[in-house]
C-alpha cells in the first residue's frame, strides 16, 4: 500500500522552515527521499536504514522512526533552488521493490 | 556512462502499435528498476533486475508488457499491442546493488503518448 504524505501541499517564503512527514502502514526496511521537478527525473536526496537513523546534508535532513513507520524530511532555512514535488519512497522487508508516497508539492516564493 | 540514460526521450504511437522503450544504466550498477508515472503522480513500480536476472515483476500491468535484460546492462521494456491508458512517463533506475538499501538513480525518462 502506498504511504501517506503529509502535507499535499506547502507553500514557504524564501528562508522559512519545512517539515514533511511520510507514513507507512506495513513495516520498513528502509526509506527513501526524492525531489522532482516539473518534467524532470526523481532526484535522490538521502537514504535512512535503521529505526531512528537520522541523516542530513546541507540544510535538509530526515529522520526514520521504525516503530511508528514513519519518517520526516526537514528543510531548514528554505532556498528557492528547493521548490519541487518531494516524494518518500519506502521498502518493506522482503522485497527491494520502491513504492512511492503520495508526494508533497514544495513552493518556494521569494 | 554519467548517469541513467533513457532514449527515446518522447514516443508517439497510435493505439494498438507495439514500442520499445530503452534504459542504459549506470556502468557497474547491479540492479536496474522500471517504473510508470501518471500525471501529478508518484512513479510506480513496474519490474526489477539483478544482473540479467528479473527478480520482480509485480508491477507489470498486463502480459502486454515485458522488460529484459540479456547481458545484464541495458534494459528494455517492451509494450505490446499499446493501449490510451499506457501514455504516462516511463522511468527506468540504477543502483549499485540491491534496491532496498542502496540510493536508485533516475534518467529523464521516456514520455510516451498513445493515439
Amino acid at each position: 500500500q502506498q504511504p501517506v504524505q503529509s502535507p499535499q501541499a506547502v507553500i514557504l517564503r524564501e528562508g522559512e522552515d519545512a517539515v514533511i512527514n511520510c507514513s507507512s502502514s506495513k513495516a520498513l526496511y528502509s526509506v527513501h527521499w526524492y525531489r522532482q521537478k516539473h518534467g524532470e527525473a526523481p532526484v535522490f536526496l538521502m537514504i535512512l536504514l535503521k529505526g531512528g537513523e537520522q541523516k542530513g546534508h546541507d540544510k535538509i535532513s530526515a529522520s526514520f522512526n521504525e516503530k511508528k513507520q514513519q519518517s520526516s524530511l526537514y528543510l531548514t532555512a528554505s532556498q528557492l533552488s528547493y521548490s519541487g514535488t518531494y516524494f518518500c519512497g519506502t521498502v518493506n522487508f522482503g522485497n527491494e521493490k520502491l513504492t512511492f508516497g503520495t508526494g508533497t508539492r514544495l513552493t518556494i516564493i521569494p | 556512462g554519467a548517469g541513467v540514460s533513457q532514449s527515446p526521450r518522447y514516443k508517439v504511437a497510435k493505439r494498438g502499435q507495439d514500442v520499445a522503450l530503452r534504459c542504459d544504466p549506470i556502468s557497474g550498477h547491479v540492479s536496474l528498476f522500471w517504473y510508470q508515472q501518471a500525471l501529478g503522480q508518484g512513479p510506480e513500480f513496474l519490474t526489477y533486475f539483478q544482473n540479467e536476472a528479473q527478480l520482480d515483476k509485480s508491477g507489470l500491468p498486463s502480459d502486454r508488457f515485458f522488460a529484459e535484460r540479456p547481458e545484464g546492462s541495458v534494459s528494455t521494456l517492451k509494450i505490446q499491442r499499446t493501449q490510451q491508458e499506457d501514455s504516462a512517463v516511463y522511468l527506468c533506475a540504477s543502483s549499485r546493488g540491491e534496491g532496498r538499501g542502496q540510493p536508485q538513480h533516475f534518467g529523464d525518462g521516456t514520455r510516451l503518448s498513445i493515439l
